[in-house]
C-alpha cells in the first residue's frame, strides 16, 4: 500500500502566524484527505483535495483558514493560517489504502502559544 | 449529525489479560466500519474493514465482530502484550470516515 511522508512531525508556533504541513505519497492517488484531532476529540475531516480542482471543505472549515494545495497526484499541503491556541491539534493526511482501509501520514503535532 | 461512540475511553490491563472494547454507530445507511490502531508518533494502522452484518475478522491475537442491525462492533485482544498499547479507533464509513474518540489501551508487563 501507499507510503506517506508527512512533515513537520511537530512544531510550536506563535499565535497569528501560519504553518504549512506537507504530505508526499510514494504513488499517484486521486484524492487526499486532511484530518484534525483536537485534544480529547475525534479525528475530524477538514477537507478532501483532488488534483487540479479546489479542495472540498467540510462544515465548519473554510479555505481562508485552511488553504490546501494539490499541485500533482503525489503531493499536497495544508496551511493553518493566523493560528490561535484552539488550532493546537494533531493534523493528519490520508489516502485510500490497499488492500483495505485508509493509509495515513504519521501526523503533525501542532502547539500554538 | 452522525455519532460514533467508543467505550471505554481508556483501559489498563496486565500482560496476558484479554480485553475488548465497543464501537457504537448509526444502524441506518451502513456502508462499512473500520478499525485502526494508533501508536503515539506513528501513523494510524488499518486493522479491519468490515462490511457485512455478522462479520468476524481476525488478525493474530486481535479479532472484531460486527452487528449492523443494532449498530455496534467489538474489538477483542487475546493475551494482551505491552506492544498492544495504543489507541484503537473505529470509524463509520459513509461518504467519508466518521471517527470515534478512541479507546486508549495500556498493557503493563
Amino acid at each position: 500500500s501507499a507510503v506517506i511522508s508527512q512533515k513537520p512531525s511537530r512544531d510550536i508556533c506563535q499565535r497569528g502566524t501560519s504553518l504549512t504541513i506537507q504530505c508526499q505519497v510514494d504513488s499517484q492517488v486521486t484524492m487526499m484527505f486532511w484530518y484534525r484531532q483536537q485534544p480529547g476529540q475525534s479525528l475530524t475531516l477538514i477537507a478532501t483535495a483532488n488534483q487540479g480542482s479546489e479542495a472540498t471543505y467540510e462544515s465548519g472549515f473554510v479555505i481562508d483558514k485552511f488553504p490546501i494545495s494539490r499541485p500533482n497526484l503525489t503531493f499536497s499541503t495544508l496551511t493553518v493560517s493566523n493560528m490561535s491556541p484552539e488550532d493546537s491539534s494533531i493534523y493528519l493526511c490520508s489516502v485510500v489504502g490497499q488492500p483495505y482501509g485508509y493509509t495515513f501520514g504519521s501526523g503533525t503535532r501542532l502547539t500554538v502559544v | 449529525i452522525l455519532n460514533v461512540e467508543q467505550s471505554p475511553q481508556s483501559l489498563h490491563v496486565q500482560e496476558g489479560d484479554s480485553t475488548n472494547f465497543t464501537c457504537s454507530f448509526p444502524s441506518s445507511n451502513f456502508y462499512a466500519l473500520h478499525w485502526y490502531r494508533w501508536e503515539t508518533a506513528k501513523s494510524p494502522e488499518a486493522l479491519f474493514v468490515m462490511t457485512l452484518n455478522g462479520d468476524e475478522k481476525k488478525k493474530g491475537r486481535i479479532s472484531a465482530t460486527l452487528n449492523t442491525k443494532e449498530g455496534y462492533s467489538y474489538l477483542y485482544i487475546k493475551g494482551s502484550q505491552p506492544e498492544d498499547s495504543a489507541t484503537y479507533l473505529c470509524a463509520f464509513n459513509t461518504d467519508k470516515l466518521i471517527f470515534g474518540t478512541g479507546t486508549r489501551l495500556q498493557v503493563f508487563p
